[in-house]
């Protein structure tokens, strides 16, 4: 089995400060691990991904990410908050062992950067 | 968004008519996948393709079908069956572990049933 929990339905922050949007996963083994945003009525974008290797992961538009296999978390951070970056934010987990191709998604979490 | 088109993005059925959703990627991957997004809960797969003609079912099938005749090809179906239709639906494909399933997503298409 495997699933994600993003255990924040909303996240505030100020433009130009720092954020971080939670993701915890569980999977029998080892994980793939992704990041999207979606804008209003828009498909989703892929941010970043980790598969192997170094835990900071770093993607697009300034996101990076921190895989943590001890605490099973993937939390998506960037240094300095836009207004821009108000979206909707998912995690995805793959098991590496799976054989079937499809992610699980998290219920998603929103990003509101005010001005 | 690109390489996978959904048609129409907004799309308007009477209750009680199937209607189909059309999903097409010049991507060449292998995969591809049905999402029905509601708000405040997500994504949740309908149905799944890894194969030209071979298709499984997700989470949440019932009242909803598929067909994969083509690779570049996965058309969703909403049935009368379907007792909830009004939702949000995004197409994605990948392929495999060339590029470790990371999904691409269509604009989606936006359906209202009444």
């Amino acid at each position: 089995a495997q699933s994600v929990a993003q255990p924040e339905d909303q996240v505030n922050v100020a433009e130009g400060n720092p954020l971080t949007v939670k993701c915890t996963y569980s999977v029998s083994g080892n994980p793939y691990l992704f990041w999207y945003v979606q804008y209003p009525n828009r498909g989703l974008q892929f941010l970043l991904k980790y598969i192997t290797g170094d835990n900071l992961v770093k993607g697009s538009y300034g996101f990076e990410a921190e895989f943590n296999k001890s605490q099973t978390s993937f939390h998506l951070k960037k240094p300095s908050a836009l207004v821009s970056d108000s979206a909707l934010y998912f995690c995805a987990v793959r098991a590496v062992s799976n054989s079937g191709y499809a992610l699980n998604f998290g219920k998603g979490t929103s990003l509101l950067v005010t001005p | 968004d690109g390489g996978i088109t959904q048609s129409p993005k907004y799309l308007f059925r009477k209750e009680g008519q199937n209607v189909t959703l059309s999903c097409e990627q010049n991507l060449n991957h292998d995969a591809m996948y049905w999402y029905r997004q509601d708000p405040g809960q997500g994504l949740r797969l309908i149905y799944y393709s890894q194969i030209v003609n071979d298709f499984q079912k997700g989470d949440i099938a019932e009242g909803y079908s598929v067909s994969r005749e083509k690779k570049e090809s996965f058309p969703l179906t909403v049935t009368s069956a379907q007792k909830n239709p009004t939702a949000f639906y995004l197409c994605a494909s990948s392929t495999g572990p060339r590029s470790s399933y990371e999904q691409y997503f269509g604009p989606g298409t936006r359906l209202t049933v009444t």
